[in-house]
C-alpha cells in the first residue's frame, strides 16, 4: 500500500523565516503534487515534479523530487503571513494511470506577522 | 466565477437524515472525485467517475452513495447519516489529458455535521 508521510504536521512561525516541509513514502511515485488549501477553499495545485531530484521554484517556494522519486520537498524563503495554509502533497496511485492520487496528511503552517 | 462548485457550504443534520451534496462543474472534465477531510489524515477518496456511466468506490466508500446526472454534475449521498461522517467534503475534477499526473481542482468544499 502507497503511503506519504509529511511533516512536521504543524509548524508555526515568524514573517521572514524560512521552513522546509518534507513528504516521505517507502514507495516510488511516477511523479508527486504540492497543494495548497487555505481555510474555507478548496486546496489548489502548486506544482508537479516529474522527474527524479528536479527543483521547481514558485517565486519564494522551492520544491525537489528525490532522485528516488520516494521523497519531495517545500522549502519556503522568507515566510510571509499570506503564505498560511494547509499544504499537502499528493501521488498517484499504482503504477499505471488509475486516475487516482494519494494524499499526505497534510502540514499546517501559520506565519505570523 | 468558480470552475467547480458545491452545494450547500454548510450543512448542519441530525443522525439517520439522508443528505445530499451536490457538485458541478464548468472545466469540461471527464473525471469527477468526491474526498472527505479529517484533521490530521489528509484527503481520503469516497467516490469516484471517469464517465457518466462509470462509477467507482474509493477507500472509505461505505455509507455513502453517489450519482453521476451528466458529465458536469456529481452527488454524494449518504442515505442515513452518522456522527462519524461529520467532515469536509470536497468534489474534484481531472482531465484525463493529464494521464498520468492526475492533477484535480477542488470545489470549495461542504462542512457537514451530524448531530
Amino acid at each position: 500500500t502507497q503511503l506519504l508521510e509529511q511533516s512536521p504536521q504543524f509548524l508555526s512561525i515568524q514573517e521572514g523565516e524560512n521552513l522546509t516541509v518534507y513528504c516521505n513514502s517507502s514507495s516510488v511515485f511516477s511523479s508527486l503534487q504540492w497543494y495548497r488549501q487555505e481555510p474555507g477553499e478548496g486546496p489548489v495545485l502548486l506544482v508537479t515534479v516529474v522527474t527524479g531530484g528536479e527543483v521547481k521554484k514558485l517565486k519564494r517556494l522551492t520544491f525537489q523530487f528525490g532522485d528516488a522519486r520516494k521523497d519531495s520537498s517545500l522549502h519556503i524563503t522568507a515566510a510571509q503571513p499570506g503564505d498560511t495554509g494547509l499544504y499537502l502533497c499528493a501521488g498517484p496511485i499504482g503504477s499505471s494511470n488509475t486516475g487516482k492520487l494519494i494524499f499526505g496528511q497534510g502540514t499546517t503552517l501559520q506565519v505570523k506577522p | 466565477d468558480a470552475d467547480v462548485t458545491q452545494t450547500p457550504r454548510n450543512r448542519i443534520t441530525k443522525t439517520g437524515k439522508r443528505i445530499m451534496l451536490e457538485c458541478s462543474q464548468t472545466k469540461g472534465h471527464d473525471r469527477m472525485y468526491w474526498y472527505r477531510q479529517d484533521p490530521g489524515l489528509g484527503l481520503r477518496l469516497i467516490y469516484y467517475s471517469f464517465d457518466v456511466k462509470d462509477i467507482n468506490k474509493g477507500e472509505i466508500s461505505d455509507g455513502y452513495s453517489v450519482s453521476r446526472q451528466a458529465q458536469a454534475k456529481f452527488s454524494l449521498s449518504l442515505e442515513s447519516a452518522i456522527p462519524n461522517q461529520t467532515a469536509l467534503y470536497f468534489c474534484a475534477t481531472s482531465d484525463e489529458g493529464q494521464v498520468p499526473y492526475n492533477e484535480q481542482f477542488f470545489g470549495p468544499g461542504t462542512r457537514l455535521t451530524v448531530l
